[in-house]
């Protein structure tokens, strides 16, 4: 059965911190790894990755891909507390099909 | 664009009673995405269309459960009857698969059922 698998389940630091986040995958017919963010409402798209050792960096967030290990960081440095949410990452196969991992709770103290 | 409309955005009502759930997509998005999201199992992919036709239901928790897509702009997700283990925030995504590399659903802001 397909599963992803996020770690930690959450997570408490102080802002200024950096942290990351972690997500392992069991996929059949991997295409690409997305990560969310979720705060009160909807999830909103961060990145999309599907080539293994390429880093995306989005300001403070960067992610990167291993194929050949199966999972993707998330990290965020010089936290801040509007970082404060609920980080998903999801697997897409080449089916089109989504399967979410729980998530990582992140709560940054002021 | 207003995004992915969802209604209602809450709703309470009685064991054993249908729920009609409702969704408009982004005008020009091709693929529709139902979810549902509780604290144990997390978000959860329901069923998703492409171009109106349901394409994998496999996370349809059973019979009770149906979702519809009559045309481009609309889309239900009917439960009947409903329990109390159906309380979740559910969600509707949209996406275009236009241009590569596909990539972002645009969720709705949600419906929080409680089922009593």
């Amino acid at each position: 059965e397909d599963k992803v698998v996020q770690s930690p389940l959450s997570l408490v630091v102080h802002e200024g911190d950096t942290v990351t986040l972690n997500c392992s995958y069991e996929v059949t017919n991997f295409r690409s790894l997305l990560w969310y963010k979720q705060e009160k409402k909807a999830p909103t798209f961060l990145f999309m990755l599907t080539s293994s050792g390429i880093e995306k960096k989005s300001g403070r967030l960067s992610s990167i891909l291993d194929k050949k290990e199966l999972f993707s960081i998330l990290n965020i440095t010089a936290t801040q507390t509007g970082d404060s949410a609920v980080y998903l990452c999801a697997s897409m196969n080449r089916d089109d099909k989504i399967i979410f991992g729980k998530g990582t709770r992140l709560h940054i103290l002021p | 664009d207003a995004g992915v409309i969802q209604s209602p955005r809450h709703e309470v009502t009685e064991m054993g009673q249908e729920v009609t759930l409702r969704c408009k997509p982004i005008s020009g998005h091709d693929y529709l995405f139902w979810y549902r999201q509780t604290m144990m199992r997390g978000l959860e992919l329901l069923i998703y269309f492409n171009n109106n036709v349901p394409i994998d239901d496999s996370g349809m928790p059973e019979d009770r459960f149906s979702a519809k897509m009559p045309n481009a702009s609309f889309s239900t997700l009917k439960i009947q009857p409903s329990e109390p283990r159906d309380s979740a925030v559910y969600f509707c995504a949209s996406s275009t698969k236009q241009g590569f590399p596909y990539n972002e659903q645009f969720f709705g802001p949600g419906t929080r059922l409680t089922v009593l």
